[in-house]
C-alpha cells in the first residue's frame, strides 16, 4: 500500500514558466513533509521542507503548498530553469517511538525543463 | 567534510553470495539509513539507526542485515543475494532522529545474477 504517491511519472515545462510537483498521502499522522531532487547517479538531495502545522513554505523559486484536508503537497518551481531538470521525490515523515521518525518515499516524478 | 560516503560504487555478485556494503558519515549524525531505489518504485526503507547499537526495521528488510557499532559507520549486510536484490542502494544520515532533512551517499549500484 502506497502512502505516499506520485501520480505523474514525468512532466515537462518550458524554461521561465512554473513547474508544479504534487504528491498525495494517505496517512494523517506524517508529521512533516520534505522534497529532494535527484539527479543521475548521484544521491537525492534535499530542497524544502514543510511542518505538518503549517501550509506553505517558500524558498527561492521554490515553494512548497501542503492541504492537510485533502492530504495532498505541491512544489512549485519559478522559474523554470533547464539545471531543474531532475527526478523529484516527495517523502513524508511518520514518528515511530520515542521521538524516532522514519520516511515514507513516493514513486518520484521527472521534471524535464526545455529550453 | 566528505558527507556521507558508500562503498563500492558499483557490485555485481551471483546468486548465493554474500556481501557488505558500506556507508559512513562525517557530520556526527544519530539517524543513519538505508534504501534501494528500484523503477516506478520510489526509494524504499531497508533498515535505519538512531544511534549507536540501535537498529530497526523498515518497509522491506527481508534478506538484508544491519548493524550499528560506531556512530560514523552503518554497514548494510546481505546474506544471500537474490536477483530481486538487483538494485540502487544509497545510505542516508540526519541529525534530526528522522524528522528533517536527510544527507545521501551517491548510491552503490548492485546487480546480482
Amino acid at each position: 500500500d502506497q502512502q505516499v504517491k506520485q501520480n505523474s511519472p514525468s512532466l515537462s515545462v518550458q524554461e521561465g514558466r512554473i513547474s508544479i510537483l504534487n504528491c498525495d498521502y494517505t496517512n494523517s499522522m506524517f508529521d512533516y513533509f520534505l522534497w529532494y531532487k535527484k539527479y543521475p547517479a548521484e544521491g537525492p538531495t534535499f530542497l524544502i521542507s514543510i511542518s505538518s502545522i503549517k501550509d506553505k513554505n517558500e524558498d527561492g523559486r521554490f515553494t512548497v503548498f501542503l492541504n492537510k484536508s485533502a492530504k495532498h503537497l505541491s512544489l512549485h518551481i519559478v522559474p523554470s530553469q533547464p539545471g531543474d531538470s531532475a527526478v523529484y521525490f516527495c517523502a513524508a515523515s511518520a514518528g515511530v517511538s520515542s521521538g524516532t521518525y522514519k520516511y515514507i518515499f513516493g514513486t518520484g516524478t521527472r521534471l524535464k525543463v526545455l529550453a | 567534510n566528505a558527507g556521507v560516503t558508500q562503498t563500492p560504487k558499483f557490485q555485481v555478485l551471483k546468486t548465493g553470495q554474500s556481501m557488505t556494503l558500506q556507508c559512513a558519515q562525517d557530520m556526527n549524525h544519530e539517524y543513519m539509513s538505508w534504501y534501494r531505489q528500484d523503477p516506478g518504485m520510489g526509494l524504499r526503507l531497508i533498515h535505519y539507526s538512531v544511534g549507536a547499537g540501535i537498529t530497526d526495521q523498515g518497509e522491506v528488510p527481508n534478506g538484508y542485515n544491519v548493524s550499528r557499532s560506531t556512530t560514523e559507520d552503518f554497514p548494510l549486510r546481505l546474506l544471500s543475494a537474490a536477483p530481486s536484490q538487483t538494485s540502487v542502494y544509497f545510505c542516508a544520515s540526519s541529525k534530526d532522529r528522522g524528522l528533517g532533512e536527510q544527507y545521501f551517499g551517491p548510491g552503490t549500484r548492485l546487480t546480482v545474477t
